[in-house]
């Protein structure tokens, strides 16, 4: 079955300590956003590829990167990781970006626990 | 600008009762409207979505909502719950900004089934 896979589903890490998170996708969707979940909220954007071109959102830290080399595969870097990191994060997936009624694809998410 | 309200945010249901739970809106624009359901540490699933058309939407599982536009609303409902619903449920308002599809969310109802 085309789907979105995370990998790994859980993480922990210490203290300042760069940690990066997969996502990959079978649905061959060009569009791939990157959500951070903290416990008891609504997951929050943190940026999306179109293809290649990258969009962050305004209010995501500078910690934050990602990277994409290609359709399949997108990388979540936190590379100096705080206390306030600890979250689930989601990736998903969409085809197009003309249309704002698609519905968005999720992988099952990684529980990143900073230490 | 748009946002999402859900009132609630915790639900408790007996088997085989009624679900409600409730969702308004507000977007300057005609809203794509869409229900998610994550089970622990899980992604979301799409439960349903409304984009233009019959105003009630029938979506998997047994749910439905209807868009109501005088009220803003768009309200979950389920005629009878089962163990399995036990969830959190968020409601997303969709729109193309920008070149792409953005999606915010509401901040989750958690729906306990008492059996």
């Amino acid at each position: 079955d085309a789907m979105v896979i995370q990998n790994p589903r859980y993480q922990v890490t210490q203290f300042g300590k760069p940690v990066t998170l997969s996502c990959s996708q079978t649905l061959n969707h060009n569009v791939m956003y990157w959500y951070q979940q903290k416990s008891s909220q609504a997951p929050k954007l943190l940026f999306h590829y179109y293809d290649k071109d990258f969009n962050n959102e305004a209010d995501t830290p500078d910690n934050f990167q990602s990277r994409r080399p290609n359709t399949s595969f997108c990388f979540l870097d936190i590379r100096s990781p705080g206390l306030g990191d600890t979250a689930m994060y989601l990736c998903a997936t969409i085809q197009g970006r003309g249309s704002s009624y698609n519905e968005q694809f999720f992988g099952p998410g990684t529980r990143l626990t900073v230490l | 600008a748009q946002s999402v309200t859900q009132l609630g945010s915790h639900v408790s249901v007996s088997e085989g009762a009624l679900v409600l739970l409730r969702c308004n809106y507000s977007s300057s624009v005609p809203p794509y409207l869409f229900w998610y359901v994550q089970y622990p540490n899980q992604g979301l699933q799409l439960l349903l979505k409304y984009t233009t058309g019959a105003t009630l939407v029938k979506g998997i599982n047994g749910f439905e909502a209807e868009f109501k536009k005088s009220e803003t609303s768009f309200h979950l409902t389920k005629p009878s719950a089962h163990m399995s619903d036990a969830a959190e449920y968020f409601c997303a308002v969709s729109r193309y900004s920008g070149g792409y599809q953005k999606v915010t969310f509401g901040t989750g109802t958690k729906l306990q089934v008492i059996p």
